[in-house]
């Protein structure tokens, strides 16, 4: 059964950092691509990025591009994402998913809180 | 990159069919086969329901069906029941190698 699990949501200051993680099991982590997707309370989904098996290929919404860093490490079947320079409407529930071919996300996570305010 | 573009709600009785819409550009919709939708009940995690335009995820319903003609593509679900109600997104590759998904569609069923 394929597992993701989010961690790392916290209450942060504007232009304050965080570090977001997720967890896999389920599926040989190191043959797909993961992507992060953010929900604002209320609000529609928003894709952030996308990285492919290898680290090779590295995508991000035009919102979050040099602020938000997304990584993986295929040893520890884990996705990350630092996230820079906080901005009150980057508060939303970050979910991370697993990729299928061009953009199918074909499994979620449960997501994490990210809530930026002073 | 610009969100997609669906109806902010639909609704339909039980046993009725509905249509939800999502109208892209020619750099997403009307040029790439890649355009999945997905079911969002509220507190859930979304659901893929269908991807590359047309294909259900095993275990998905066969009242649940996609198609697209130009920018614009469509989700059909027939046979309304209870457990559809829910709110539905679309999403589609784009040229710029990003996804960008539509506004949401709240479906309600009466």
């Amino acid at each position: 059964e394929v597992q993701l699990v989010e961690s790392g949501g916290d209450l942060v200051q504007p232009g304050g950092s965080l570090r977001l993680s997720c967890a896999a099991s389920g599926f040989t982590f190191d043959e797909y691509a993961m992507h992060w997707v953010r929900q604002a309370p209320g609000k529609g989904l928003d894709w952030v990025s996308e990285i492919n098996w290898n680290s090779g290929r590295i995508n991000y919404a035009d919102s979050v591009k040099g602020r938000f860093t997304i990584s993986r490490d295929n040893a520890k079947n884990s996705l990350y994402l630092v996230m820079n320079s906080l901005r009150a409407d980057d508060t939303a529930l970050y979910y991370c998913a697993k990729g299928g071919s061009a953009g199918i996300l074909d499994y979620w996570g449960q997501g994490t809180l990210v809530t930026v305010s002073s | 990159q610009s969100a997609l573009t669906q109806p902010a709600s639909v609704s339909g009785s039980p046993g009725q069919s509905i249509t939800i819409s999502c109208i892209g550009t020619s750099s997403d919709v009307g040029t790439f086969n890649y355009v999945s939708w997905y079911q969002q009940h509220p507190g859930k995690a979304p659901k893929l329901m269908i991807f590359d335009v047309s294909n259900r995820p095993s275990g998905v319903s066969n009242r649940f069906s996609g198609s697209k003609s130009g920018n614009t593509a469509s989700l059909s679900i027939s046979g309304l029941q209870a457990e559809d109600e829910a709110d539905y997104y679309c999403s589609s590759y784009t040229s710029t190698s990003t996804l960008v998904f539509g506004g949401g569609t709240k479906l309600t069923v009466l």
